[in-house]
């Protein structure tokens, strides 16, 4: 079954700092998504991306993120200042079509603001 | 906006056992419902789905959840626990609130199942 892979697996960052999460999604789908998980917390909604443009955001993803899909088969997430509480798993989505109903995940990328 | 409850963030069988993972929602409009499930370092798998159709829905690796509109429920079952089942299971909802919003999913606080031999 295609897969969508995220890299790295493990990131380290100091605070401040600027970090990119990227992911290739399957390469026929049309719709991209981030979610995160902070550790003992529910997976929540980042953002949803669909013709090269945000469709939906939650209130987490502030001025601090973006998302870019800068060569058609990369989907990435950036934070431009981390902070501790930015320490998340992050996963990354795709899916074909909406009616669908069906998103594929990424094995996500464990984030550790230090 | 939605919301989705597990019931036990720990479940733990026996192998061959029955296995049942609680989910109830919350949903102003009709909701669609997911199961998927996480094995260690591996992203979320889809399980099964409820998209309004049949209320009693089969899904992979033996699994199957009933949707009760009565309840709010959708909880997950199987009848007989394989030591491969030992993975968290994240509920899931999704509303047609317009335009692509019943893309976004959201989760329950995920339930660990252990499998005993």
């Amino acid at each position: 079954e295609p897969e969508v892979t995220q890299t790295p697996s493990h990131q380290v960052t100091q605070m401040g700092q600027e970090v990119i999460l990227r992911c290739v999604p399957i390469s026929n789908h049309l719709y991209f998504y981030w979610y995160r998980q902070i550790l003992g917390q529910k997976v929540e909604f980042l953002v949803s991306f669909y013709n090269n443009e945000i469709s939906e955001k939650s209130e987490i993803f502030d001025d601090q993120f973006s998302v870019e899909r800068p060569d058609g088969s990369n989907f990435t997430l950036k934070i431009r200042s981390t902070k501790l509480e930015d320490s998340a798993m992050y996963f990354c989505a795709s899916s074909e079509a909406l009616w669908r109903l069906k998103a594929f995940f990424g094995q996500g990328t464990r984030l550790t603001v230090v | 906006a939605q919301s989705v409850t597990q019931l036990g963030s720990h479940v733990s069988v026996s192998e061959g056992a029955l296995v049942l993972l609680r989910c109830n929602y919350s949903s102003s409009v009709p909701p669609y419902l997911f199961w998927y499930v996480q094995y260690p370092n591996q992203g979320l798998q889809l399980l099964l789905k409820y998209t309004s159709a049949a209320t009693l829905v089969k899904g992979i690796n033996g699994f199957e959840a009933e949707f009760k509109k009565s309840e709010t429920s959708f909880h997950l079952t199987k009848p007989s626990a394989h030591m491969s089942d030992a993975a968290e299971y994240f509920c899931a909802v999704s509303v047609n609130a317009g335009g692509t919003s019943y893309g976004k999913l959201t989760f329950g606080q995920g339930t660990i199942l252990t499998v005993h031999p």
